[in-house]
């Protein structure tokens, strides 16, 4: 199986919270991240959360790490229409960063 | 000032055709890298480089050269142009070393290569 692992959409409705789920297959995995890309544009760093950290907090993103599991999740709060991109969770090993397959978030009014 | 800047940022060239594809980093980074991502909006490493020395090669045809003059560029050679080397590929640094900066990789705007 792939080493990271997300769902590939999300529909949500303008105003509601978005949660994008990603599992990992590496527990030596010391920082992950999340990224956004817009259509036609690059990825751009959303959020990193330290291996050791249960979860990470920034304005309307939330990020939750459960170690055990092997899972992450990045929780947007009242989200927008602009919000509308794709997210990449990322694992980092050693010099390898290595990404999910990406989720396309829908937001719909 | 742009951090990490890659150039062309489209390329339209027949197969067979050599194109290179350039990147440059600001950041004073020591690891740089090159991605690919397909249609399906995959992301894939092909290489990356820490202090001009490649220690990562990934399963990429022996067609993709790249080159580290110095620590700032790294530059993307490709040969003999298939049509399944369409894709965009991304130039990406970060600095490894330290936990302050999460080890953050930057990541360019994007290459977008259509080969006809």
């Amino acid at each position: 199986g792939e080493d990271v692992e997300q769902s590939l959409f999300l529909s949500v409705r303008e105003g509601d919270s978005s949660v994008i789920n990603c599992t990992y297959t590496d527990s030596s995995s010391t920082y992950l991240y999340w990224y956004k890309q817009e259509p036609g544009a690059g990825l751009q760093l959303l959020t990193y959360i330290f291996s050791n950290m249960d979860m990470k907090q920034d304005q309307r993103l939330t990020v939750l790490l459960n170690k055990k599991d092997k899972h992450l999740s990045l929780r947007i709060a009242d989200t927008q229409t602009g919000d509308s991109a794709i997210y990449f969770c990322a694992e980092r090993k050693s010099y390898i960063p290595t990404f999910g397959r990406g989720t396309s978030l829908i937001v719909h009014p | 000032d742009t951090a990490v800047s890659q150039t062309p940022k489209y390329l339209v060239t027949q197969m067979g055709n050599d194109k290179s594809i350039k990147c440059e980093q600001n950041l004073g980074h020591d690891t740089m890298y090159w991605y690919k991502q397909d249609s399906k909006k995959f992301l894939k490493i092909m290489f990356s480089y820490n202090n001009k020395e490649l220690i990562i090669n990934e399963t990429v045809p022996n067609r993709f050269s790249p080159k580290s003059p110095d620590k700032a560029h790294l530059n993307l050679h490709i040969n003999s142009l298939e049509l399944g080397d369409s894709a965009v590929y991304f130039c990406a640094s970060s600095q490894d070393g330290g936990h302050h900066s999460g080890n953050t990789i930057y990541f360019g705007e994007g290459s977008w290569l259509t080969v006809v």
